[in-house]
């Protein structure tokens, strides 16, 4: 069953830090695209950054409201997609998905794992 | 303030057909595949429509797909209550800000 599994959020204060975790499975990690979107609550979708395959230079693109205070990893050793979130601010409460879409026109998302920031 | 312009909500009986529109830009809609996504109430995303008129497998041809210059449309027949959902539309945006862009989302009530 090809599956993404969210991890790691929870409660943090402003300016505080927090790294998500996404563990996939039943597909080629390593050649996937990865993608986290988020949600704030009663929002709509919005697209955090991305990660390209190792085989495509592994960079990165962020959206702009996180360029610089997020970071995007992978470790394709052991299917791990990683969100580093620092400078939290209010505005980051969010429910975080990644997701991919590892084979033309088939698109999987994890449950989403929240992020609070509250002082 | 999203970058496509969505409806924030639409509406029709079970059985009718409903458009949602998306309007964007060159940047965006106008030189990129367009997707679309159905959200569930406490549900994630799923993908309805790739590469502008494109439907995955399992998805059922009651959903189409439509894109002309800045702008694309999705398109629901015969209706049913459980398309009742928020539907996203999404793309590559190549401005300088370079980036995927999602619509507000369109909530559809089916009366």
């Amino acid at each position: 069953e090809v599956q993404l599994v969210e991890s790691g959020g929870g409660f943090v204060k402003p300016g505080g830090s927090l790294r998500l975790s996404c563990a996939g499975s039943g597909f080629t990690f390593s050649d996937a695209w990865m993608s986290w979107v988020r949600q704030a609550p009663g929002k709509g979708l919005e697209w955090v950054g991305r990660i390209k395959s190792q085989t495509n230079s592994g960079t990165t693109d962020y959206a702009a409201p996180v360029k610089g205070r997020f970071t995007i990893s992978r470790d394709d050793a052991k299917n791990m997609l990683y969100l580093q979130m620092n400078s939290l601010q209010i505005e980051d409460t969010a429910l975080y998905y990644c997701t991919t879409r590892y084979r033309i026109g088939v698109d999987v998302w994890g449950q989403g794992t929240m992020v609070t920031v509250s002082s | 303030q999203s970058v496509l312009t969505q409806p924030p909500s639409v509406s029709a009986a079970p059985g009718q057909k409903v458009t949602i529109s998306c309007s964007g830009s060159s940047s965006n809609i106008g030189n990129n595949y367009v997707s679309w996504y159905r959200q569930l109430p406490g549900t994630a995303p799923k993908l309805l429509i790739y590469d502008n008129n494109k439907r995955p497998s399992g998805i059922p041809d009651r959903f189409s797909g439509s894109k002309s210059g800045t702008s694309a449309t999705l398109a629901i027949t015969g209706l049913q209550t459980g398309d009742e959902a928020d539907y996203y539309c999404g793309t590559w945006d190549s401005s300088l800000s370079a980036g995927w862009v999602f619509g507000g989302g369109t909530k559809l009530t089916v009366l």
